[in-house]
């Protein structure tokens, strides 16, 4: 079936250790999305991929980067996580085409710092 | 800048019954798309319904339907027949018809429970 992929499922790193988290997707959608979602909070988006454009959301802090290096491939990667950073990351993707498609979610990487 | 409240927390309700789920939205614009997903627990986010903003005609999936009020930028679910696994966490969400990538506003959410 085609689906959103992410690796790992559960990822501990140390504080101020650089952690990247992998994401890939069989739907061939042109939109790839990262949110982070801390306990009982919604989803907060950082910065989507609109095919190799990337778009940062004002508020996303300058420790959060992100790789495209293919239609299939998304990376985020925390250069020095804090402890604040800990919570559920999720990927998600979706066509530009018109209908409001949604986004289709990964099963998310919960990340904890020690 | 789009908004959505959902004013419910936590919601229950007794295995069979019925619920409904509150969501507000506050846009200028006058095409757009309304979604809910649900959230279980360590669970991935899915789907459950979704309507667009020029149908008037209210979106139904199975047990699941939605009660869409343009005018009053309310889009509320009901889940008829409920069932322990509709246990999760429920987003409402607002998706802008314009623009290229179409992100997604979520509510805070509703944390449903269902009760044996």
């Amino acid at each position: 079936d085609a689906m959103v992929i992410q690796n790992p499922r559960y990822q501990v790193t140390q504080f101020g250790k650089p952690v990247t988290l992998s994401c890939s997707q069989t739907l061939n959608h042109n939109v790839m999305y990262w949110y982070q979602q801390k306990s009982s909070q919604a989803p907060k988006l950082l910065f989507h991929y609109y095919d190799k454009d990337f778009n940062n959301e004002a508020d996303t802090p300058d420790n959060f980067q992100s790789r495209r290096p293919n239609t299939s491939f998304c990376f985020l990667d925390i250069r020095s996580p804090g402890l604040g950073d800990a919570a559920m990351y999720l990927c998600a993707t979706s066509t530009d085409g018109t209908g409001g498609r949604p986004q289709h979610f990964g099963d998310g990487t919960r990340l904890s710092i020690l | 800048a789009q908004t959505v409240t959902q004013s419910q927390p936590e919601m229950s309700v007794q295995e069979a019954e019925t619920v409904t789920l509150s969501c507000t939205y506050d846009t200028s614009e006058s095409d757009y798309y309304l979604f809910w997903y649900k959230q279980p627990p360590s669970r991935q986010m899915i789907l459950v319904i979704r309507q667009e903003a020029y149908k008037q005609q209210n979106a139904t999936e199975n047990r699941f339907s939605v009660n869409f009020q343009k005018a009053a930028k309310s889009f509320s679910l009901k889940i008829s027949d409920s069932q322990l696994g509709d246990a999760a966490m429920y987003f409402c969400a607002y998706r802008s018809a314009s623009g290229s990538a179409r992100q997604l506003t979520f509510g805070s959410g509703t944390q449903l429970t269902v009760l044996p």
